[in-house]
């Protein structure tokens, strides 16, 4: 089935530096991903989603000058966290929809990144 | 505004019997309904799925019961195995999108 690789799977950073996620769709090409993030005991919520090609669409609340998100390949989206602060340690996840799809297909996720900020 | 809500956030269950994870929506727009499953330090994976034209939904041991005028639905394990400790997440999404809305999750325990 398709496959969501996303990279590292684990960040520990002091404040104030970027940190860089990769999200990668294997076996399939993804004109749109999704980035989530995930507190603690909390549900997943919707950053943004990202679009091959052209600029993010973010979600309410959503800083869009300190979640930088690139989608510059059908394979791979980068969700850049910037002048990172303790507040921002968070997992956060991608996601895509394999090509045949739209919400009616499985919507598959990555691994996960748990960011720490120290 | 929390759309989708599940209101248990923990269910301790016995090994063999039947898990019931439940969920509530407010936003009559959803028409499509997923449950995930979801390990510490993973990202989730897709368990089943409904749409809003039918109230029931059978995968194995996996059940999804759609409830459209209560605006509920609910996830049947039967039997529950220790493999299925975990927590596990329902979304939602209105017709034609691909944006979903997750409910904040219910920790499954299995006990042996």
């Amino acid at each position: 089935g398709a496959v969501v690789s996303q990279h590292p799977s684990r960040v520990i950073c002091k404040s104030g530096t970027s940190v860089k996620i990769e999200c990668r769709s294997l076996d399939f090409q993804a004109t749109t991903m999704f980035w989530y993030r995930q507190f603690p005991k909390q549900s997943l919520m919707l950053m943004a989603t990202s679009n091959e090609g052209s600029k993010a669409t973010y979600e309410q609340g959503v800083e869009k000058d300190k979640f930088l998100i690139n989608h510059a390949s059908l394979t791979l989206s980068t969700l850049t966290v910037t002048s990172a602060h303790p507040e921002d340690s968070s997992f956060y996840i991608c996601s895509a929809w394999p090509p045949t799809g739209g919400v009616n297909e499985k919507l598959f996720f990555g691994s996960g990144t748990q960011l720490s900020v120290l | 505004d929390q759309q989708v809500k599940q209101n248990s956030p923990s269910l301790s269950v016995q090994e063999g019997r039947i898990s019931i994870l439940n969920c509530d929506y407010t936003n009559s727009m959803f028409d499509y309904f997923l449950w995930y499953k979801k390990y510490p330090a993973e990202g989730p994976t897709f368990l089943i799925s409904i749409s809003s034209i039918k109230d029931k939904n059978e995968d194995g041991r996996f059940t999804v019961f759609l409830n459209k005028s209560a605006k509920h639905l609910s996830l049947h394990i039967v039997p529950s195995q220790p493999g299925d400790s975990a927590v596990y997440f329902c979304a939602a999404s209105p017709e034609g999108a691909q944006k979903l809305v997750f409910g904040q999750g219910t920790r499954l325990t299995i006990n042996p």
